[in-house]
C-alpha cells in the first residue's frame, strides 16, 4: 500500500510566478490537510479537504492561495506569484476518516525555493 | 488557546545514553489526540504515536516510551539507549476539536557516537 505521494520533491520558482504542488493521499483515504513549515519551525495547519469539497481553510492565506481536492485525481496547492517568503516545505497528510478519530500520514513534503 | 512547547531546542547526547523529549500543551477541549512524529534529516514526517485524552497509560514500543501526564499537561517521549539513527527533529503535535494538528517548534536530537 503506497503511502502519501507528493510531487514535485522539490520546486525552484521565481517571483511572480505560480507553483503548484500535488499531493495524492493514500489508498482509501478521503481527507486531505496541507501544512506549511518554515526553515527551523513547526508546521502551521493551512487547509482541511475532502472531495470536491474545503472543509477548513483558516490556515490558508487570504490571497495567492487556493486548494482543490477534485473527485478524480490528486489534491493540488496552487500559489500565485509567489514571493520569497513562501518558500517553504509544504505537507500533504491523509487521513481515511473524520479526523477526530484517525492518524494523519504525511507524504514526504514539497520543498519550494521563490528566487 | 490551543498550543504546544517543546523547551528544548536542542539536545546533544553520546550514544546509548537515554534521552527524555519534554512536551507540554494547552487546550480547552476535554477530548484531545496527542502525537509524536520524526523528522529525520531525509525531511519526511514519520508518525510514532496517538494518545487519546483518557487514556493516560504510559506506552512503551522496544527503546520508545511515552509518558502522558494529564494533571500537568504533558507528554514526554524518552528514547532509552540512543543511536545515532535516532538523531532527527522529533515534533510533538495536539490535535485539536476542529482536527488541525498544532505543532510544537520541535526539538532537534543529536546522537554522538
Amino acid at each position: 500500500n503506497a503511502g502519501v505521494m507528493q510531487n514535485p520533491r522539490h520546486l525552484v520558482r521565481r517571483r511572480g510566478q505560480e507553483a503548484r504542488l500535488r499531493c495524492s493521499p493514500m489508498k482509501g483515504h478521503s481527507h486531505v490537510y496541507w501544512y506549511r513549515q518554515l526553515p527551523e519551525e513547526g508546521l502551521k495547519f493551512m487547509v482541511y479537504l475532502q472531495k470536491e469539497n474545503i472543509i477548513d481553510e483558516s490556515g490558508m492565506p487570504k490571497e495567492r492561495f487556493s486548494a482543490e481536492f477534485p473527485k478524480e485525481g490528486p489534491s493540488i496547492l496552487r500559489i500565485q506569484q509567489v514571493v520569497r517568503g513562501d518558500s517553504a516545505a509544504y505537507f500533504c497528510a491523509s487521513s481515511p476518516l473524520g479526523a477526530s478519530a484517525e492518524t494523519q500520514y504525511f507524504g514526504p513534503g514539497t520543498r519550494l525555493l521563490v528566487l | 488557546a490551543q498550543k504546544v512547547t517543546q523547551a528544548q531546542t536542542e539536545i546533544s547526547v553520546v550514544e546509548k545514553e537515554d534521552v527524555t523529549l519534554d512536551c507540554v500543551y494547552e487546550t480547552r477541549d476535554t477530548t484531545y489526540y496527542l502525537f509524536w512524529y520524526k523528522q529525520p534529516p531525509s525531511g519526511e514526517l514519520v508518525f510514532l504515536i496517538r494518545r487519546n485524552s483518557f487514556d493516560e497509560q504510559n506506552e512503551i514500543s522496544g527503546r520508545y516510551s511515552w509518558n502522558f501526564q494529564k494533571s500537568t499537561s504533558s507528554f514526554n517521549f524518552t528514547i532509552t539507549a540512543s543511536q545515532v539513527v535516532d538523531s532527527a527533529v522529533y515534533f510533538c503535535a495536539l490535535m485539536d476539536s476542529n482536527y488541525q494538528l498544532i505543532w510544537g517548534a520541535g526539538t532537534k536530537l543529536i546522537i554522538k557516537p
